[in-house]
Parts: C-alpha cells; structure tokens; sequence
C-alpha cells in the first residue's frame, strides 16, 4: 500500500476554510485517495475521494496535483463541528474470489481542532 | 436511509468468556469489512466479507477470532476465551457490490469491547 503523510496537528478559525495536506509520492496509477475523519467516540465518516481530478461535494472539495504525489482537502467553511481527526488514504486495489475490492490502512492522521 | 447498524455498542465481558459483535451493513450493500482500532492507535483492517464467503482475513488473529455473513441476517465477528488484549473499538463497515470497487466503505459507530 502506498503510504501516505500528514501534519500531527492542525488549528482553523472557525468560518475560515481548513486545508488539510497529504503526501502520497509512491501511490499507482489505478490507486484512489480517500478522506476520512473520526469524531471521537464515533466511527469514521467518509468524506470524499478521487482519483486525479479535483472533486467536489456537500462537504468538501479534494485537490490533487497533476503528479498524483500530493493532495489537500479543503473544508470551506471550518465549524466547531469539524473538529475531528481526519485521514488520508490511499486504497490499494485487490483481487480475490472473483471480485476487486479495497481495505483501508489508516495512519494516524491530522487532529483538527477548530476555534472559535 | 439507514447507516450501518452495530450492536451492542459496549460490551463487557471477563477473561474466558465469548464475545459476539453484529454488524448490519447499509441497505443494498453486501460487501463488509470488520476493523479494530486498540487504545491510542489506528484502525487495523481483520477481515472482508461477501455474502456466505470470506474473501480476505489476512489480518485477523488465527486463533479464537471468526466472522460470517449468511445469506440471511448481520454479519457476525466471534471472539472466543477473551483475553485483556481483546480490548478495543470494533468497526463494521460496507459497501455496494458493483463493477466499481471504488465504492467508498461506510462505517457504523463501533462496538466497545472491554475485558474485566
């Protein structure tokens, strides 16, 4: 699986947009990258993914440089509510019994903490 | 529009006893994943699951650990003769069974396993 890097901590005020960077300089051409953020206590919530073209949708927007070996999610609009750990991912494709299918290795990714 | 649906959400038991965790995945997906994230650390990938079939378990423990899908009911991960070490959030996650296995996971809430 392609590892990927993320800053420990990050701090946004709340109502600023949050850009989360991620480093993934040996990920393949066919692997996706994956946002997820973990509320505590709660299961990981999926944000968005993409493969190489900017995405965007009701909760974030995902840019991914023309190399691939980078990305930054952005949260427009930060609220108290985004505070969370967020992961990046990048999922390496599998084959077996048949089908195609990811598992997902997460790192320890970045606290975000938003103020007020 | 129900999530992915865990239960119990905590469960206790002692040293030597069995523990069952269900998991029901999202309505019309019929691939599930089984995560456990340890105190202070990530979420570690156990086992993948199609319906009546184990696809991949590379990462569940050999020994006292086993999961199902059957055709008919929630997808079941057994925990035989518990041991302290067992102690951790266990995570259900799904998704669509479709041609693209860029199909994002969706996860439920968790159950917190604690051993007296």
């Amino acid at each position: 699986d392609a590892k990927t890097t993320q800053p420990p901590s990050m701090d946004c005020a709340e109502g600023r947009a949050a850009n989360l960077p991620c480093n993934h300089s040996t990920i393949s051409g066919n692997e996706y990258v994956y946002w997820y953020r973990q509320i505590h206590s709660q299961g990981p919530q999926y944000i968005i993914h993409g493969l190489k073209n900017n995405e965007t949708n009701e909760m974030a927007s995902l840019i991914i440089t023309e190399d691939r070996k980078s990305s930054t999610l952005i949260l427009p609009h930060a609220t108290l509510r985004d505070t969370a750990v967020y992961y990046c991912i990048v999922r390496a494709i599998l084959n077996a019994g048949g089908t195609s299918y990811g598992k997902l290795t997460f790192g320890q990714g970045t606290i975000l903490t938003v103020h007020p | 529009n129900a999530g992915v649906m865990q239960n119990p959400r905590h469960l206790v038991r002692r040293r030597g006893q069995e523990a069952r965790l269900r998991c029901s995945p999202m309505k019309g997906h019929s691939h599930v994943y089984w995560y456990r994230q340890l105190p202070e650390e990530g979420l570690k990938f156990m086992v993948y699951l199609q319906k009546e079939n184990i696809i991949d378990e590379s990462g569940m423990p050999k020994e006292r650990f086993s999961a199902e899908f059957p055709k008919e009911g929630p997808s079941i991960l057994r925990i035989q003769q518990v041991v302290r070490g067992d102690s951790a959030a266990y995570f259900c996650a799904s998704s669509y069974f479709g041609r693209d296995s860029n199909q994002p996971q969706h996860f439920g809430d968790g159950t917190r396993l604690s051993i007296l």
